[in-house]
């Protein structure tokens, strides 16, 4: 199994800002998923992120407000722009389990708090 | 598209009892399916997987889950409930869409032990 590594861990954030969650996994992989898990909820797939292409987004999730990078086979990031209340969850990093099956393995999550 | 439907949100049981947590799936095609379980402030771990093959699957400790086609279920159990069983527990389902495998979840159960 991967071990995956996100940053920050948690943070405050103001309305209006915007903030980049790091992802870092220990091994080379092809597919790197998003989820956002919204207070008491369950999880939302935001985007998947290949590297070398422009990652895809699943329907109600936009570019714009999160935008995605993937330079490496390693590495990704997440940015939730010019947040509001409503953007308070825990952001998750997850990489394809490699069998084929969708199976995933996730980081520990970045919880973001927006006042 | 793929659902999981779990059936209660929260559960309740003494330390020793039976756990039974239930999840439903719709699909038109042999699933993949997942159970997975989320401790406070952590991320998602893998307790057991379906695939294919013998329909009751075996995970990490001590739970079980059968494939029962006929009923679209993947009901999770543990024959004696343990304090640190306490946690979130999140059935998935894959789903086939853009070349690859993505992970559908339910609403999650949170299960609860008393001593």
């Amino acid at each position: 199994s991967a071990v995956i590594s996100q940053k920050p861990s948690r943070d405050i954030c103001q309305r209006g800002t915007s903030l980049t969650i790091q992802c870092q996994v220990d091994s080379q992989v092809t597919m790197m998923f998003w989820y956002r898990q919204q207070p008491g909820q369950s999880l939302t797939l935001i985007a998947t992120a290949n590297q070398g292409s422009e990652a895809t987004y699943e329907s109600g999730f936009v570019i714009d407000k999160f935008p995605i990078s993937r330079p490496n086979l390693t590495f990704s990031t997440l940015t939730v722009s010019n947040m509001s209340p409503e953007d308070s969850s825990i952001y998750l990093c997850s990489v394809d389990g490699l069998s084929n099956t969708g199976e995933l393995f996730f980081g520990e999550g970045s919880r973001l708090t927006v006042l | 598209a793929q659902s999981v439907t779990q059936l209660g949100s929260h559960v309740s049981v003494s330390e020793g009892a039976l756990v039974l947590l239930r999840c439903n799936y719709s699909s038109s095609v042999p699933p993949y399916l997942f159970w997975y379980v989320q401790y406070p402030n952590q991320g998602l771990q893998l307790l057991l997987k379906y695939t294919t093959g013998a329909t009751l699957v075996k995970g990490i400790n001590g739970f079980e889950a059968e494939f029962k086609k006929s009923e679209t279920s993947f009901h999770l159990t543990k024959p004696s409930a343990h304090m640190s069983d306490a946690a979130e527990y999140f059935c998935a389902v894959s789903e086939f869409s853009g070349g690859y495998n993505k992970l559908i979840f339910g609403a999650g159960t949170r299960l609860a032990v008393h001593p």
